[in-house]
């Protein structure tokens, strides 16, 4: 159980294109989604929280217009990244949770995306 | 502000033998959760085990044990009968408050045959 599915797992696009990725709850129901960032040997690095029929919370540092997210349903969130360039080259991975904050967060397999 | 301390950047273990990963963390909450994942590299994270700062006993889930001691806020996992497929980056994080999870640097594990 507790299965989150991420897609695309890569993306590679030329500067300037916008990229969604999509974070499904496949057999639970998640009220609030999180979105990580990680950078080679690196950390995970929240970016946001998402939670279902209203705005994400971002962390400090991240630019609200630049990463924007959506969480529709009660298992579906989605990460757009906009006019990507270069720098926002990296690994994208979200996760779920079902139930209190005692429960584990349950991650997709990640997103790595290259621009070009 | 709570943080998590992972002072092993790699460790080594020989095939069938247990291997110790260290993590302490600071936190004034009295209230916070332990959690260890592991992340091979292909990228996904695989949560192993959970430590509530309440519990009494410490966790285990099968090869996975946590050495919880509260007073010195540590939180090692230990992973017995070490296996190839043990081969991986792990990571330990701490939740703050209700919601978010911050992660340590993790530790690369090695498993040698």
């Amino acid at each position: 159980g507790a299965v989150v599915s991420q897609h695309p797992s890569r993306v590679i696009c030329k500067s300037g294109t916008s990229v969604k990725i999509e974070c499904r709850s496949l057999d639970f129901q998640a009220t609030t989604m999180f979105w990580y960032r990680q950078f080679p040997k690196q950390s995970l690095m929240l970016m946001a929280t998402s939670n279902e029929g209203s705005k994400a919370t971002y962390e400090q540092g991240v630019e609200k217009d630049k990463f924007l997210i959506n969480h529709a349903s009660l298992t579906l969130s989605t990460l757009t990244v906009t006019s990507a360039h270069p720098e926002d080259s990296s690994f994208y991975i979200c996760s779920a949770r079902a139930g209190h904050g005692n429960q584990p967060q349950h991650f997709g397999d990640g997103t790595r995306l290259s621009i070009l | 502000a709570q943080k998590i301390t992972q002072t092993q950047p790699g460790m080594f273990v020989q095939e069938k033998e247990a291997v110790t990963l260290d993590c302490t963390y600071d936190t004034s909450d009295p209230s916070y959760g332990l959690f260890w994942y592991k992340q091979p590299s292909s990228g996904e994270m695989i949560f192993l085990i959970y430590q509530g700062s309440y519990d009494q006993q410490n966790a285990t889930e099968g090869r996975y044990s946590l050495n919880f001691q509260k007073a010195r806020k540590s939180a090692n996992l230990v992973i017995s009968a070490s296996q190839l497929g043990d081969s991986a980056m792990y990571f330990c994080a701490m939740r703050v408050g209700s919601e978010k999870l911050v992660f340590g640097k993790g530790t690369k594990l090695t498993v040698n045959p």
